[in-house]
């Protein structure tokens, strides 16, 4: 049963582009997560998906940040016209249900802003 | 969601057990206490999770005090494998508050 899936792994991208970042989570997972890490800080909250629906967006960022999680297909986190505060690791994660004891984590996809 | 205070580092010998405390004063009564740990800046593992009575399971167990105020995460017999940032988590187990709040953790670091 394969764990859940990130990539790309490492992204580089230069100030004002866009980055696409996808996670795909283990199979028979309907929930995702997403976690930002800068460097040397602990993991940040993002956003929550259901299939089709954004539960939880409280730590998204108000402008150029937007998260996905369509029927078919990974979830995918977009940010446009980076900067280099985007920097980081941004880690995806998944559960079966509601209120599951635990997430499962990705490796994290690391971003590079230039 | 509660705050925890941990300790930032700690050291421990390897194959001595590793005790790692958690303040959690301010915890309410349906606060379960979750322990992840981060290898690495790989994705974080999930340990163990608690509400009010100790815990174990294969990788660790947890010690919660009966005024639940505090816990400890007891890893038996510690391994050069076992080195990462340790951190305790507490939160309500409810639809809509699914989020990690994820603090500074405590770093362990096994010597060989």
């Amino acid at each position: 049963n394969a764990g859940v899936m990130q990539n790309p792994r490492h992204l580089v991208r230069r100030r004002g582009q866009e980055a696409r970042l996808r996670c795909s989570p283990m199979k028979g997972h309907s929930h995702v997560y997403w976690y930002r890490q800068l460097p040397e800080e602990g993991l940040k909250f993002m956003v929550y998906l259901q299939k089709e629906n954004i539960i939880d967006e409280s730590g998204m960022p108000k402008e150029r940040f937007s998260a996905e999680f369509p029927k078919e297909g990974p979830s995918i986190l977009r940010i446009q016209q980076v900067v280099r505060g985007d920097s980081a690791a941004y880690f995806c994660a998944s559960s079966p249900e509601v209120g599951q004891y635990e997430q499962y984590f990705g490796p994290g996809t690391r971003l590079t802003v230039t | 969601d509660a705050k925890t205070t941990q300790p930032p580092s700690m050291d421990c010998a390897e194959g001595r057990a590793a005790n790692l405390p958690c303040n959690h004063s301010t915890i309410s009564g349906n606060e379960y206490v979750y322990w992840y740990r981060q290898i690495h800046s790989q994705g974080p593992q999930y340990i163990i999770h608690g509400l009010k009575n100790n815990e174990t399971n294969e990788m660790a167990s947890l010690i919660i005090t009966e005024d639940r105020k505090s816990s400890t995460l007891i890893l038996p017999h510690a391994t050069l494998r076992d080195t990462a940032v340790y951190y305790c988590i507490v939160r309500v187990r409810d639809f809509g508050n699914e989020k990690l709040t994820f603090g500074t953790g405590t770093r362990l670091t096994i010597i060989p």
